[in-house]
């Protein structure tokens, strides 16, 4: 089935720095890219998302790109602040229809 | 008015124990899901249902038993709970054609001592 794989953390900036967060994907195919978001003591919310190649999703000012050539779809922010310190999971379709498979997270922490 | 609500926050209790954990969701979804998050935030599927059917069942020992009374709720029941349990459990439901757009509960943080 689908895989992704994504950056390690933890990473740290300090507030206004640039931001990727690199995941690639593994799959048979062009399947959909997504990017999730968990701030402290809550669940995942759904933060963007990309369905074909060379599709941007966007929002909260992140971007992310679905490139083919690299399958990749790296996370990017021009200009961090201390409101988007969480983990960040790259996610794919997994084995079945009804299935994410996610990656192992990143840990985000912004500094004032 | 929370979309996927889960109770307990926080379960603390001995080994051997049974529990359960409760999961509901009011946006009209007609699937859920439990997964399993560890200590290094990994992201585990555990089950999934679809209108009260189960869909998925991954590799969990059979001493965790789902069970969805309704389309809005999926409940978790653990049987002799063990150390290795401990962990974040979160619920989170689908809409019909959006699969991958998943609305998660804040989780249930269990500790088995």
């Amino acid at each position: 089935g689908n895989s992704v794989t994504q950056m390690e953390g933890p990473v740290t900036l300090s507030e206004e720095a640039f931001l990727t967060i690199n995941c690639t994907y593994t799959a048979t195919g062009y399947p959909s890219l997504f990017w999730y978001v968990q701030y402290p003591g809550e669940g995942l919310q759904l933060l963007l998302k990309a369905t074909k190649a060379d599709d941007k999703g966007s929002n909260k000012g992140f971007e992310a790109t679905y490139r083919k050539e690299t399958t990749s779809f790296h996370l990017e922010k021009g200009s961090v602040q201390v409101s988007d310190s969480a983990v960040y999971f790259c996610a794919t379709p997994g084995a079945g229809s009804y299935q994410l498979t996610f990656g192992k997270g990143t840990k985000l922490s912004v500094i004032p | 008015d929370t979309a996927v609500s889960q109770t307990p926050k926080y379960l603390v209790t001995q080994m051997g124990n049974d529990k359960s954990i409760k999961c509901e969701q009011n946006l009209g979804h007609d699937t859920m899901y439990w997964y399993k998050q560890d200590s290094k935030k990994f992201l585990k599927i555990m089950f999934s249902y679809n209108n009260k059917e189960l869909i998925i069942n991954e590799t969990v020992p059979n001493r965790f038993s789902p069970k969805s009374p309704d389309k809005a709720h999926l409940n978790l029941h653990i049987n002799s709970l063990e150390l290795g349990d401990s962990a974040v459990y979160f619920c989170a439901s689908s809409p019909q054609g959006a699969k991958n757009i998943q609305y998660f509960g804040a989780g249930t943080r269990l500790s088995v001592l």
